[in-house]
Parts: structure tokens; sequence; C-alpha cells
């Protein structure tokens, strides 16, 4: 069975720009979440969803957004770029909110 | 106080020795546990997780739960060089994640 799946492998932005991450979940989990892991720390938590709603947020500014889809994939958006937004962003999914997370290989972020 | 912490070490064994790994937490009403490994430039793999108080084994894997003393570990069995990785430890459905301990094994 197909992992957890993240859209693109690497990105590489400029301050101000916007950027839009993707996840698909494992099939039959119906929660993903969002985590940010800058080198040398563990991954924050950002966003929970389960079933398209929002079921956490972390304590990330406004800028930060995502949303999950019918079919339960799901996107990170990032608006106004900032330096210290690099980072390895990792999705995670669960069948449901109370389950056992499991990562995708993550997309890192670089903004110059 | 951090959430969760946990030793960033490295933490050092030669093959065959067993690892522990420790984790304390602060949240008293936490109910979930949970150990990542993750290779240098991989993502977290989940490796355990522990719900209630005592010992949960899974092969050479064992993770240990004190509640009373806000305390989680995971102990590693007959290490191998493929062992070696950062142990992170994560507490509740919204993980929450210590910085991780890194393991070494020397052959």
């Amino acid at each position: 069975d197909a992992g957890v799946t993240q859209s693109p492998t690497h990105l590489i932005k400029t301050r101000g720009q916007q950027v839009t991450l993707r996840c698909s979940p494992i099939s039959g989990h119906k929660s993903v979440s969002w985590y940010q892991q800058v080198l040398g720390q563990g991954p924050q938590f950002i966003f929970q969803y389960y079933e398209k709603e929002e079921r956490g947020r972390g304590n990330f500014p406004d800028r930060f957004s995502a949303r999950q889809f019918p079919n339960y994939s799901s996107e990170l958006n990032v608006n106004a770029l900032l330096l210290g937004d690099s980072a390895l962003y990792l999705c995670a999914s669960s069948e449901t909110v109370y389950n056992e997370q499991f990562f995708g290989p993550g997309t890192r972020l670089t903004v110059l | 106080q951090k959430e969760v912490e946990q030793n960033s070490g490295p933490l050092s064994v030669p093959e065959g020795a067993i690892a522990s790994l420790n984790c304390t937490y602060s949240d008293r009403g936490s109910q979930s546990f949970f150990w990542y490994r993750q290779y240098s430039g991989k993502s977290p793999e989940l490796i355990m997780f522990i719900y209630s108080n005592g010992d949960k084994e899974d092969g050479r894997f064992t993770a240990q739960l004190n509640k009373a003393s806000q305390y989680v570990s995971l102990l590693i069995r007959d290490s191998q060089p493929s062992d070696s990785a950062t142990y992170l430890c994560a507490v509740n459905q919204k993980l929450v994640f210590g910085t991780g301990t890194r393991l070494l094994v020397s052959p």
C-alpha cells in the first residue's frame, strides 16, 4: 500500500512569495496534520484536519492556512514568505484524530 | 520549561548493547505517547506508541511509561549500527515533539 505522499519534494522561493504544498494521505485515512521542522528541532504542529474540518491549529501566524478536500488530500498555503519559513514541511495522516500518525517524505522549502 | 524534554545526545553505545532513551513531559493530562525514528535527511518513522502505564514490547523495542513521574522511555535491545538515528519523543494526538536524541551505535 502507498504511504503518505507529498509534493513537491523541494521548493525554492523568494521572500514575499506564496507557496502551496500538497499531501495525499494513506488510503482509508481521514485525518491529515501538518508540521514544520527546522534543522536541529523536532517537528512543530501547524494544523490538523479531519473530514474536511479544522480540528486544531498550532502557534503559527495567519500567513499559514490549509484545507482538506473531499478525497482527504490536503494543501498547506503560506503567504508572504519570510526567510524563517525555510524548513522541512511534513504531512502526517491517521485514520482518525485519535490514531497514530504516519509521516510523508516532506517538502523542503528554501526561502531566499 | 519545555513541554517535552529529551537529552540531545549523542548517546553512544556499542553494537549489541541496550540503548536507553528518555523523555519527560510537562502536561500531566497527556494520554498518548509516541516514539519516532528519524534518519538524517528523512522524515520521522513511527516505531512505538504507548497509552497505558507500564511496558510495551515490539521486537527489539520496549516503550516504558510512568505517568506519575511524567516519564516515557524507549529501550533498544541488541543495538545495530542501522539504529543510528535521531529518536523523537512525541506526546498527545496533536503531536508535541521533543528535540530528539541522537543515537550512535558503533560496530
